[in-house]
């Protein structure tokens, strides 16, 4: 079965700093989609950024990369020039087939700090 | 387009009574999909369908559990005989059927009391 883990429950940040955000996964898939999300408080959830498996280059949203390590099954966010904004819980989540759906680690809450 | 609507946002509820949840997807999207996710917790899957056909409903949590999508249009989550365990969030997606990425609602947050 596969799993997310998400090792970091809380993590804070200075406003324009750079933080990372680590996630590590298991399958044995060899073709799949990993993906970041983000809750801020009492809102909905929205995709940050995708990156498909079987594309070494790694993933890029404006301020938001990851570092994807398919042989260690990583797959880290990093947060550029952080702003209040970016205050959320941010989700880890892996799709492996056909359906779908997604399986999600259980989160990290980040804050901002002004 | 509005996005992913469920309704109500929040349903407060005595234990036994049943809830129904709306969502109404992406009107382009074929796929949907419902989760559950607990206060500190990331996303619990519970069941999907394609079009009007309910393609996995093993992850229900129980046969108090059901969902429909009769037309394939907007979808209705059943909770029967409520159970203060079922206090959560319940999130609703959609996707296009050729794509990965789930679009989601505000959610719905049942109190059972």
């Amino acid at each position: 079965a596969q799993t997310v883990t998400q090792s970091q429950p809380e993590m804070s940040v200075q406003e324009a700093e750079t933080v990372t955000l680590s996630c590590t996964y298991d399958t044995s898939e060899s073709n799949y989609y990993l993906f970041w999300y983000k809750q801020p408080p009492s809102r909905q959830m929205i995709l940050v950024i995708r990156q498909e498996a079987y594309k070494q280059q790694n993933a890029t949203e404006n301020r938001f990369s990851v570092n994807f390590q398919k042989a260690a099954k990583s797959f880290s966010l990093k947060i550029s020039d952080s702003q209040l904004g970016d205050t959320a819980m941010y989700f880890c989540a892996f799709n492996g087939g056909s359906q779908g759906n997604l399986i999600f680690g259980k989160g990290t809450k980040l804050s901002v700090k002004p | 387009d509005t996005g992913v609507s469920q309704d109500p946002r929040h349903k407060i509820t005595k234990r036994g009574q049943n809830v129904t949840f709306r969502c109404d997807p992406i009107s382009e999207h074929n796929r949907l999909y419902w989760y559950r996710q607990t206060l500190g917790q990331g996303p619990e899957f519970l069941t999907y369908f394609q079009n009007e056909a309910q393609l996995e409903k093993s992850r229900l949590l129980s046969d108090r559990f059901s969902a429909e999508r009769p037309k394939g249009s907007f979808s209705t989550l059943e909770i029967q005989r409520t159970e203060q365990g079922d206090s959560a969030m319940y999130l609703c997606a959609s996707s296009d059927s050729g794509a990965n990425v789930l679009t989601f609602g505000a959610g719905s947050r049942l109190t059972v009391l």
